[in-house]
């Protein structure tokens, strides 16, 4: 299996601007995580999903964000409109089964930055 | 709320031993986990506790006390490629895995 893969790994976008990122969960995953990494904030739980339903939305940090999970081989986060303060790398991340012994796994992250 | 609170920074000696600890404070626990960081990298699972006690898994061990709600990773005959972040994660509820702030090992030849 490829893993985790997300696109694009880099993104460059002015303030203002729509901004979607892409996750493709590593086959027979039923939960998939959206992460955000900052230096201040560390890695904070922006949502997850089990079977491509919204489980905990409670991390979103405000409506400019949304996720989808329309099937269980893709997810999108999306930013409209962006900040300079959403600047940050996303991770998303897959695991088979419940809990902390299903082990996560991570994509390589999309690095966005927000001018 | 929860929180989970980790040194911020550790430097240890190649060869040596270290311990990373972490105590929690959260609303449910199912377990504790610990992933590792490379600068530029991925977080990579490194192991689990759900019950108390001591998990081995090669140079690594980790360490659950949840009457203390805390825990600890212990590194043993530290390499210079073990440099590198290492956060604690919580499941705190039906696989809300939230994750420590991240110590940074430094390893000095």
């Amino acid at each position: 299996d490829a893993g985790v893969i997300q696109s694009p790994r880099h993104e460059v976008t002015e303030m203002g601007q729509e901004v979607t990122l892409r996750c493709k969960p590593i086959s027979g995953h039923d939960y998939l995580f959206w992460y955000r990494q900052t230096m201040m904030r560390g890695l904070e739980l922006l949502i997850y999903f089990n079977n491509n339903v919204p489980i905990d939305d409670s991390g979103m940090p405000e409506d400019r964000f949304s996720a989808k999970m329309p099937n269980a081989s893709f997810s999108t986060l999306k930013i409209q409109p962006s900040e300079p303060r959403d600047s940050a790398v996303y991770f998303c991340a897959s695991s088979l089964g419940t809990g902390g012994a299903a082990e996560l796994f991570f994509g390589e992250g999309s690095r966005l930055t927000v001018l | 709320g929860q929180s989970l609170e980790q040194p911020s920074e550790v430097t240890a000696v190649e060869g040596a031993i270290v311990q990373i600890n972490c105590t929690y404070q959260t609303s449910g626990f199912y377990g504790l986990s610990w992933y590792q960081q490379h600068d530029g990298g991925a977080p990579t699972f490194l192991s689990y506790n759900a019950l108390d006690g001591l998990e081995e898994t090669g140079r690594f061990s980790s360490f659950l006390s949840r009457s203390d709600s805390y825990g600890y990773l212990l590194l043993q005959e530290l390499q210079m490629k073990d440099s590198a972040s290492y956060f604690c994660a919580v499941d705190s509820s039906a696989s809300k895995i939230i994750f420590g702030s991240g110590t940074r090992l430094s390893i000095r030849p």
